[in-house]
């Protein structure tokens, strides 16, 4: 069965500064889909960027990157300049190809210290 | 604007009093899916469907029901709610490719 790991319950980031949030999964499958979601304290689940596990380039979404090693499973979210509206919980979820289910991690809480 | 719609924002509820909590969605999408989210466990799947008529069970189905008549909505049925099912709930639906839509949640309380 597929797990996916968030090992850090929470991080706290300068404004401006750059942080990585971790997420490792595990998998048998060799095609997949990779995704961070922010839930803010609205708690509304807004997806941030997603990942096709057949590329090797790493996806970019303006501030928000990827460093996705297929090997070792690991999947990070990189948000660069650090804004106070980035403050929210961050999840990293996992789709197989053909199935419908999705995989959650437990989420890592983000602060931003102004 | 597309959107997935979920109603009530907030539920107080007594046990054993049947409730539903409904889900539409606007975006012609063919999946769709309740989760359930708890502090320190993430998102669990409740139920999800792949189609009008078409539904099976995710991870944490017991004590919930779902019925898909039409493409756009997707209620969420509670025929007899217990304390332990006091949770946010929130629907979500996608096409093929692409990640979950989400709902803005519905914070359930049940004493």
């Amino acid at each position: 069965a597929q797990t996916v790991t968030q090992s850090q319950p929470e991080m706290s980031v300068q404004e401006a500064e750059t942080v990585t949030l971790s997420c490792t999964y595990d998998t048998s499958e060799s095609d997949y889909y990779l995704f961070w979601y922010k839930q803010p304290p609205s708690r509304q689940m807004i997806l941030v960027i997603r990942q096709e596990a057949y590329k090797q380039q790493n996806a970019t979404e303006n501030r928000f990157s990827v460093n996705f090693q297929k090997a070792a499973k690991s999947f990070s979210l990189k948000i660069s300049d650090s804004q106070l509206g980035d403050a929210a919980m961050y999840f990293c979820a996992y789709r197989g190809l053909g199935t419908y289910k999705y995989i959650f991690g437990t989420g890592t809480r983000l602060k931003v210290l102004a | 604007e597309a959107q997935v719609t979920q109603n009530p924002r907030y539920l107080i509820t007594v046990t054993g009093k049947k409730l539903t909590v409904t889900c539409s969605q606007n975006m012609n999408h063919e999946y769709m899916s309740w989760y359930r989210q708890d502090p320190g466990l993430g998102l669990r799947q409740i139920y999800y469907s792949m189609n009008v008529e078409v539904t099976d069970k995710g991870d944490v189905p017991e004590g919930y029901k779902v019925s898909r008549k039409e493409k756009r909505n997707f209620p969420l049925i509670l025929e007899s709610p217990s304390p332990n099912q006091t949770s946010l709930y929130f629907c979500a639906s996608r096409d093929r490719n692409y990640g979950y839509t989400f709902g803005s949640g519905t914070r359930l309380t049940v004493v």
